[in-house]
């Protein structure tokens, strides 16, 4: 177990709505990173924040956001939410330091009907 | 642009072979290189992390290597089991920016027969 916890772990929400995951890094870690991973691909970056600031982003449109707070628990917020959102969405902390390793939680499954 | 293939995209064994899954990825401009698993449905569980100027590392049954000039790594799998059948993911983190995202392969789903 990685100590990276996520929440919910599963959702269903109707297309247009809004949505907010959550997750709580590990201790000592100050950079959480999210992805969205659909059935049978490869994840995708969405975002990284580094001690509370976006620091660098995918190729997602700015209905995805974030925020990173004190503790270095982070939210991934979706507006307007599409059924192509459906996926699962992976948050990673990392301690300080360029070559540091990526702890992953157990993955949000979000579905969009 | 940084891009990672792995190969195969599928792999079915009998128990106990020993085997191997390649990475490949375009840009040696890497930090290092992480190989994870992931059960269905499931999150990421980190295997093995190679660090950019590492060339192998090893964790019980489990060696990576690494060679970043020409873009590979390969990980190997001595004895299978059944409890490997998993997809088996790597992810090269990248250099360029302040950001250290990690870029994915598809991923080999592998599948150990008793």
């Amino acid at each position: 177990e990685t100590g990276v916890t996520q929440s919910p772990t599963h959702l269903i929400k109707t297309r247009g709505q809004q949505v907010t995951l959550r997750c709580s890094s590990q201790s000592g870690h100050n950079t959480v990173s999210w992805y969205q991973q659909a059935l049978g691909q490869g994840p995708q970056f969405i975002f990284q924040y580094y001690r509370e600031e976006e620091n660098g982003r995918g190729n997602f449109p700015p209905r995805f956001s974030g925020l990173q707070f004190p503790n270095y628990s982070s939210e991934l917020n979706v507006n307007a939410l599409e059924l192509d959102d459906s996926a699962l969405y992976l948050c990673a902390s990392s301690p300080p330091g360029v070559y540091t390793e990526a702890f992953f939680g157990q993955g949000t499954r979000l579905t969009v009907v | 642009k940084q891009e990672v293939t792995q190969i195969p995209a599928a792999l079915s064994v009998p128990e106990g072979e020993n085997l191997v899954l390649n990475c490949s990825f375009t840009d040696s401009a890497i930090y290092n290189l992480q190989w994870f698993r992931q059960d269905p449905g499931k999150g990421l569980t980190s295997l093995l992390l190679i660090q950019s100027s590492q060339r192998e590392q090893t964790s019980g049954r489990l060696n990576a290597s690494l060679d970043k000039s020409s873009g590979r790594s390969t990980l190997y799998i001595a004895a299978s089991q059944p409890g490997d059948s998993a997809t088996y993911l790597c992810a090269v983190s990248s250099s360029a920016g302040n950001n250290r995202k990690l870029i994915w392969g598809l991923g080999t789903s592998l599948a150990v027969n008793p």
